[in-house]
């Protein structure tokens, strides 16, 4: 299994508050992924990161902010959580490469409700 | 823009039948195509892959992809079930530009029955 922890890993939070999730990795690769899973979505991509400091917006970013100040963890922020970001949450990472780049290891998630 | 199709959100087969999920792509250019299987209450652990290498990809558990261009399709097969393989299982592609983002199907849920 790849290095992945994610934490917390359950979360019960009120609307309104500010939360942040934390995904930590032992893999030393560049790039690290934020998706949340909704019933009948799939997965979507909130943020990524290709580097230290180097962040880009996904799919779904309204209401979230990211930040990687060192290569093994990547934050996610809620600034005000609301009700429609109950989710799971999954962190992802993926090696330099053009193969290796494109395939993406999942951490366990981290499921949270706002209330 | 890239998307997935996972024809049918739930399959249900007997224990010893043949597996088929089904997954169709769009794609402006020669995709990267994988599917990856959930269990309950857990991430996503990756079942294969292709990557323009051999069109039929074998992967973990006994589970095989054929990869057609001519049907941009990517379906998943095992050829014998078992109680085990009961899990959400998710097509996903990428065309790896700048932004490397997987596009995800929705799913489909897989039940084994004896």
């Amino acid at each position: 299994d790849a290095g992945i922890t994610q934490s917390p890993r359950h979360k019960v939070t009120e609307t309104g508050t500010p939360v942040t999730l934390r995904c930590h990795q032992t893999e030393n690769h560049r790039y690290m992924y934020w998706y949340r899973q909704d019933p009948g979505h799939g997965l979507r991509l909130i943020h990524y990161s290709y580097g230290v400091k180097d962040t880009d917006k996904g799919e779904v970013s309204d209401g979230y902010s990211v930040s990687r100040s060192k290569t093994e963890d990547f934050l996610l922020t809620l600034e005000s959580a609301t009700s429609s970001q109950t989710s799971v949450y999954f962190c992802a990472i993926s090696e330099s490469g053009t193969a290796n780049r494109v395939t993406q290891y999942f951490g366990p998630g981290t499921r949270l409700l706002v209330l | 823009a890239q998307s997935v199709t996972q024809l049918g959100s739930h399959v249900s087969v007997s224990e010893g039948a043949l597996v088929l999920l089904r997954c169709n792509y769009s794609s402006s250019v020669p995709p990267y195509l994988f599917w990856y299987v959930q269990y309950p209450n857990q991430g996503l652990q990756l079942l294969l892959k292709y990557t323009s290498a051999a069109t039929l990809v074998k992967g973990i558990n006994g589970f095989e992809a054929e990869f057609k261009k001519s049907e941009t399709s990517f379906h998943l097969t095992k050829p014998s079930a078992h109680m085990s393989d009961a899990a959400e299982y998710f097509c996903a592609v990428s065309e790896d530009q700048a932004g490397t983002a997987l596009i995800f199907g929705k799913g489909t849920t897989l039940s084994v029955s004896s």
